[in-house]
């Protein structure tokens, strides 16, 4: 299956500041999902991201708030824009290969704590 | 989308088999069931996927009744590494899945 590599791992950031996350993928990939997942929850999808094309956000997510770019088939990146405390969390990235049928690879993860 | 149900949490012990059912009555035609498995900071792990009766690697099996509106993960003899949250996801690939609440399994020795 493909390797994720997602950085920063963790990060301590100011309120009103933004951070921008990134995943390489190891192999070429149709399309990467970004995640969210508060302590002791389980994972919440942000949004879908397509190589030339805008990414698509799921309810309760915009893109002012969390920009997401994807300049080709290995390479992500979500911003986490005008951050807030409410915004402390743990983001991931994952891809997905139909044809591998190994489902989905996800990235380690980045906690954030906006203080 | 398919909308999956799981117990919250189980308990069990060293060397016992374990078995977590999730509930996906929507399933669509061209739906896999996909199961993960998720340690403490770290992201979910694949462990086993499917699309009908039953599939068998080296950590699980997945056991899919006809009707495919359940899905079994069978973990045989669980160590205290096993403990971890399970999530079953259900999806066609083309599209996101997204993670019900998932369960919590405790291996207790």
């Amino acid at each position: 299956s493909a390797v994720i590599s997602q950085k920063p791992s963790r990060d301590i950031c100011q309120r009103g500041t933004s951070l921008t996350i990134q995943c390489q993928v190891d192999s070429q990939v149709t399309m990467m999902f970004w995640y969210r997942q508060q302590p002791g929850q389980s994972l919440t999808l942000i949004a879908t991201a397509n190589q030339g094309s805008e990414a698509t956000y799921e309810s309760g997510f915009v893109i002012d708030k969390f920009p997401i770019s994807r300049p080709n088939l290995t390479f992500s990146t979500l911003t986490v824009s005008n951050m807030s405390p409410e915004d402390s969390s743990i983001y991931l990235c994952s891809d997905t290969d139909r044809g591998r049928s190994y489902g989905y690879t996800f990235g380690s993860g980045t906690r954030l704590t906006v203080v | 989308l398919a909308k999956t149900t799981q117990p919250i949490s189980m308990d069990s012990y060293e060397g016992q088999e374990v078995n977590i059912t999730c509930s996906h009555n929507n399933i669509a035609t061209n739906d896999y069931i996909t199961w993960y498995q998720q340690f403490p900071s770290q992201g979910p792990r694949f462990i086993i996927q499917g699309y009908k009766t039953k599939v068998t690697n080296e950590v699980a099996s997945l056991f899919i009744p006809a009707d495919r509106k359940s899905s079994t993960l069978s973990l045989p003899r669980v160590s205290l590494s096993d403990t971890a949250v399970y999530y079953c996801l259900v999806g066609d690939g083309d599209n996101d899945m997204r993670f019900g609440a998932g369960t919590r399994l405790t291996v207790k020795p």
